[in-house]
């Protein structure tokens, strides 16, 4: 079955860097996204890997290893708006006899941004 | 483009009765998903359709949920009879496929309160 596990909170200073990790387990992986929710609101795409290695946009950078079930998003220059949840989802095989693919979240990580 | 519409954005019910939620995703988009989310947790699966066939709904508590999607556009979630457990926020996605590089656009959530 599928299993991802993120930290759950997290507190960085505003204008650092901060890392959120993310491990995964899963039967056929198919690409993997970093969310962005606000309290209160609906999640919003941030980034996708499928390929090992980094993906950079803007102050949001996202890192894939494949062999390790591994994820990374970092974020620089923090800003105080950036505090929210960190989604990160995993699109894997579904069980069922579809062939098709199923995108299912982790908890998520809080991070808090302080002046 | 417009995005995931959902409807209503609030419902009150008492425990046992029934309740539905609709869902309009963006035009075009083949897949469609419903999550639940309570209230510190990530978004948990309960079913992934693509076009008017389902993917995944492996963690659907069938006993009391049913969704559907006529014509692989609109859908919509019934719980009949809701539990206090029930009480979360109800997200609607879609994506333009279920494989690859192909991001999720949420609405904005139905919140239900099971009193």
């Amino acid at each position: 079955g599928q299993n991802i596990d993120q930290p759950t909170e997290m507190t960085a200073t505003e204008g650092a860097i901060v890392q959120i990790n993310c491990t995964y387990q899963t039967s056929g992986f198919n690409g993997l996204f970093w969310y962005q929710q606000h309290a209160g609101e609906a999640p919003t795409f941030l980034s996708y890997n499928v390929l090992d290695g980094l993906e950079e946009k803007g102050r949001f950078s996202s890192f894939l290893s494949r062999s390790k079930g591994y994820s990374y998003l970092l974020l620089k220059e923090l800003q105080m708006k950036d505090s929210a949840s960190y989604l990160c989802a995993v699109r894997d095989l579904s069980g069922g006899n579809t062939g098709g693919f199923k995108t299912i979240f982790g908890a998520g990580t809080r991070l808090f941004v302080k002046a | 483009e417009a995005g995931v519409a959902q409807s209503p954005r609030y419902k009150i019910i008492e425990k046992r009765q029934s309740v539905a939620f609709w869902c309009n995703p963006i035009s075009g988009h083949a897949t469609l998903y419903w999550y639940q989310q309570i209230l510190g947790q990530g978004p948990k699966l309960l079913i992934q359709f693509q076009n008017n066939g389902v993917v995944d709904d492996s963690q659907l508590p069938k006993d009391r949920f049913s969704a559907e999607r006529l014509k692989g556009v609109d859908s919509t979630l019934k719980i009949q009879p809701a539990k206090l457990e029930d009480s979360a926020v109800y997200l609607c996605a879609s994506s333009l496929d279920q494989r690859g590089n192909s991001p999720l656009h949420f609405g904005n959530g139905t919140r239900l309160t099971v009193t």
